[in-house]
C-alpha cells in the first residue's frame, strides 16, 4: 500500500539555523499539506499546496516558512531561521481527489 | 470558542467493553468529518469518514448530527490494540487544499 514518507525522522538544530524537511507524497495524489504538532498539543495546519502553488496557509506559516515542490516527487518545508518554539513534530499529508488526507510518519524537529 | 472540542479523557475500559466518544464543532460551514487515530508519537491515521446518515466499519460506528454540530464514535468489543488517542477532525470546505481542523483528542486505554 503506498505511503507518504518523510525524512529525516529526527532533526536537531541550533536556534537561528535553516532546516529543510522533506516529504514524498503518494504518487497519484494532487494536494499536499504540512501540519505540526507541539508535544502534548493538537495537530495544527500550516499550509496546503496544489498545482505548484500555495492554496491556503495558517497564521503560523509566516515569512520564516516556505514550501516547494522541486521535482515530481518531493515536497519540502523550509524554516529559514529556527526558533525554540518551532520544536514540534512536522507531518506531511497528501490526498487524491477524495477528501481523506493521508499522513506521513513525521519529522521530529528539536531546536536547541 | 474552540473549533473542535473533545473530552480529553482518559477513558480506561476493560477488554470487550463498549465505549463512546463525543465531539462538537463550532463552524456550521464544516463539510467533511473524520475520526483519526493517533498512537503515541506517531502520525494520525484515518479511522473513518463520518457521513450524515451514520456509518459503520466493523466494531466502529460514527454518527453525525449537523443540527447540533456533534459527532460521535462508538467502539464495540474493545481490544487492547484500540488503545490510542482518537482525534475528531473537520474540514470547513470541500475545496482543493482546505485544511483539516483537529480536536485535541480523546485518550482510550483498554486493559485486560
Amino acid at each position: 500500500e503506498p505511503e507518504v514518507t518523510q525524512t529525516p525522522s529526527h532533526q536537531v538544530t541550533q536556534m537561528g539555523q535553516e532546516v529543510i524537511l522533506r516529504c514524498v507524497p503518494i504518487s497519484n495524489h494532487l494536494y499536499f499539506y504540512w501540519y505540526r504538532q507541539i508535544l502534548g498539543q493538537k495537530v495544527e495546519f500550516l499550509v496546503s499546496f496544489y498545482n505548484n502553488e500555495i492554496s491556503e496557509k495558517s497564521e503560523i506559516f509566516d515569512d520564516q516558512f516556505s514550501v516547494e515542490r522541486p521535482d515530481g516527487s518531493n515536497f519540502t518545508l523550509k524554516i529559514r531561521s529556527t526558533k525554540l518554539e518551532d520544536s514540534a513534530m512536522y507531518f506531511c499529508a497528501s490526498r487524491p481527489l477524495a477528501n481523506e488526507q493521508f499522513f506521513g510518519p513525521g519529522t521530529r524537529l528539536t531546536v536547541l | 470558542r474552540k473549533e473542535v472540542e473533545q473530552d480529553p479523557g482518559p477513558f480506561n475500559v476493560p477488554e470487550g467493553a463498549t465505549v463512546a466518544f463525543n465531539c462538537t464543532y463550532s463552524n456550521s460551514a464544516s463539510q467533511s468529518f473524520f475520526w483519526y487515530r493517533q498512537d503515541c508519537r506517531k502520525e494520525p491515521k484515518l479511522l473513518m469518514s463520518v457521513y450524515s446518515s451514520g456509518n459503520e466499519d466493523g466494531r466502529f460506528t460514527a454518527q453525525l448530527n449537523r443540527a447540533s454540530q456533534y459527532i460521535s464514535l462508538l467502539i464495540r468489543d474493545s481490544k487492547l490494540s484500540d488503545s490510542a488517542t482518537y482525534l475528531c477532525v473537520v474540514n470547513i470546505r470541500n475545496q482543493a487544499g482546505t485544511a483539516l481542523i483537529f480536536g485535541k483528542g480523546t485518550t482510550l486505554s483498554v486493559s485486560s
